[in-house]
C-alpha cells in the first residue's frame, strides 16, 4: 500500500527564511506521480506541482523549488524567502497507477507552516 | 480559482439526516473524485468517478453514495450522519482519471457540521 510521510507537523520562520518542507513516500510500483498542494487560511486545496517517476529533475517556479530524489524516496518543497502570503498547509500527495489504469491520490498528513513578519 | 464548483459552502444537521453535496467539474474535466478531510484523519480519498461510472473506490463508508450525471456534475449522498461525519468535504477534477498523469483540481469545500 502506498503512504506518504510529512513528518514535520508545523514549522514557524520568520519572512525572508528560506524553508524546505519534507516529503517520503512508499510505494512499490515503478510508475508513480507525485504532488504538492497548498492549502491555505481560507481553505481551499491549491495546485502546486505534478512529478512522474521517470522525471528526476528538480524544479524551480519562481521562489519554489523542487528536490525529487528516488534513491530516499523523498520528494523536499524548498520555499525560498518566505513570504506571509505563504503562510499555509501543504500536502504532498502519491498517485499510482491500478490495475484498472485508474489512480487516487494518497495525502500525507500535511505541514503547516507559518512565516511571521 | 479552480473551476471547480461546490454546493452548498456550509451544512449543518442533525444527526440521523441525510445530506447531498453537489459538485461541478471543470470545464472539459471527466473525472470527478471526492475527500474528505477531518482533524483526525486527515484528506481522505472517498471515490472517483469518470465519465458517469464508477472508477476507484477508497476509504467510503456504506452509508455514503456518489454519482455522476450524464452533464458530468456528481453528488455525494451521506446518510444516517454521526457526529463523526462532521468535515470538510473536497470535490476535485481532472481530465482524466488514468494513472494520476494528470493533476486534480479541487473545489472549495463543503463544510458539513452534524449536530
Amino acid at each position: 500500500a502506498q503512504k506518504v510521510t510529512q513528518a514535520q507537523t508545523e514549522i514557524s520562520v520568520v519572512e525572508k527564511e528560506d524553508v524546505t518542507l519534507d516529503c517520503v513516500y512508499e510505494t512499490r510500483d515503478t510508475t508513480y506521480y507525485l504532488f504538492w498542494y497548498k492549502q491555505p487560511p481560507s481553505g481551499e486545496l491549491v495546485f502546486l506541482i505534478r512529478r512522474n517517476s521517470f522525471d528526476e529533475q528538480n524544479e524551480i517556479s519562481g521562489r519554489y523549488s523542487w528536490n525529487f530524489q528516488k534513491s530516499t524516496s523523498s520528494f523536499n518543497f524548498t520555499i525560498t524567502a518566505s513570504q506571509v502570503v505563504d503562510s499555509a498547509v501543504y500536502f504532498c500527495a502519491l498517485s499510482e497507477a491500478r490495475y484498472s489504469g485508474y489512480s487516487t491520490l494518497t495525502f500525507g498528513k500535511g505541514t503547516m507552516l507559518l512565516v511571521s513578519p | 480559482d479552480s473551476g471547480v464548483t461546490q454546493t452548498p459552502k456550509h451544512l449543518i444537521t442533525a444527526t440521523g439526516q441525510r445530506v447531498t453535496l453537489r459538485c461541478s467539474p471543470r470545464s472539459g474535466d471527466l473525472s470527478v473524485y471526492w475527500y474528505q478531510q477531518s482533524l483526525d484523519q486527515g484528506l481522505q480519498f472517498l471515490i472517483q468517478y469518470y465519465n458517469g461510472e464508477e472508477r476507484a473506490k477508497g476509504n467510503i463508508l456504506e452509508r455514503f453514495s456518489a454519482q455522476q450525471f450524464p452533464d458530468l456534475h456528481s453528488e455525494l449522498n451521506l446518510s444516517s450522519l454521526e457526529l463523526g461525519d462532521s468535515a470538510l468535504y473536497f470535490c476535485a477534477s481532472s481530465v482524466s482519471g488514468l494513472a494520476g498523469s494528470y493533476e486534480q483540481y479541487f473545489g472549495p469545500g463543503t463544510r458539513l457540521t452534524v449536530t
